[in-house]
């Protein structure tokens, strides 16, 4: 059961290059979400979506895109990298209508913009 | 979706009750009360919910005021792998803009020690 699984662990970009951080749920949930978490804060939400083809912003969407084609995948993309974006991002997915609605979360991306 | 208030830190002698309290003094009727645990940089981890009534599952005990104003997490045991970041989160279980996310806060780290 592999649950929420991020790709890359880690990364580290220099300033104005892009990527894509990977996201993939086997459990059939239909939200999923991207949070980061800055040093010594807690999370913030970016970008989330409540199924296929529907995404919606969060607290701090700017200088991120998501996508969302499949129930599995929930793609975050890094178009012009900088220093702020240095960050630990987390996927999480989770059920609505489910007892608690809870979110499972990955194991998280470390990415690094020098 | 109403904030809440924690305190920064906590410390907890291993064995013994942890009590993390959490105020949410604007909570609203459909609002839930959720707690979240994050232990060092992996992702979050559901711990319990509730609404009106005293909760308790395998992990955790929540107290919730008749007022509904503040609540309090409570750990009976606690052991050194407990020691972790305690997210208190209210959410509206209804769906709309942002409502379908948990907006996570600073949260209170629980020290435990043997």
């Amino acid at each position: 059961n592999a649950g929420v699984t991020q790709t890359p662990k880690f990364r580290i970009l220099k300033i104005g290059q892009s990527m894509t951080l990977q996201c993939a749920q086997d459990m059939n949930h239909n939200y999923m979400y991207w949070y980061r978490q800055d040093p010594g804060m807690g999370l913030k939400l970016i970008y989330y979506s409540v199924g296929a083809g529907i995404t919606d912003k969060g607290e701090v969407p700017n200088g991120y895109n998501v996508s969302r084609s499949t129930t599995e995948d929930f793609p975050l993309r890094l178009e012009l990298a900088a220093p702020s974006q240095t960050s630990v991002y987390f996927c999480a997915s989770s059920n609505p209508g489910t007892p608690g609605e809870k979110l499972f979360f990955g194991s998280g991306t470390q990415l690094s913009v020098l | 979706d109403a904030k809440t208030t924690q305190p920064t830190s906590m410390d907890c002698a291993e064995g013994r009750a942890a009590n993390l309290p959490c105020n949410h003094s604007t909570i609203s009727g459909n609002e839930y009360v959720y707690w979240y645990r994050q232990i060092h940089s992996q992702g979050p981890q559901y711990i319990i919910h509730g609404l009106k009534n005293n909760e308790t599952n395998e992990m955790a005990s929540l107290i919730i005021t008749e007022d509904r104003k503040s609540s309090t997490l409570i750990l009976p045991h606690a052991t050194l792998r407990d020691t972790a970041v305690y997210y208190c989160i209210v959410r509206s279980r209804e769906g709309g803009q942002a409502g379908t996310a948990l907006i996570f806060g600073k949260g209170t780290t629980l020290s435990v020690s043997s």
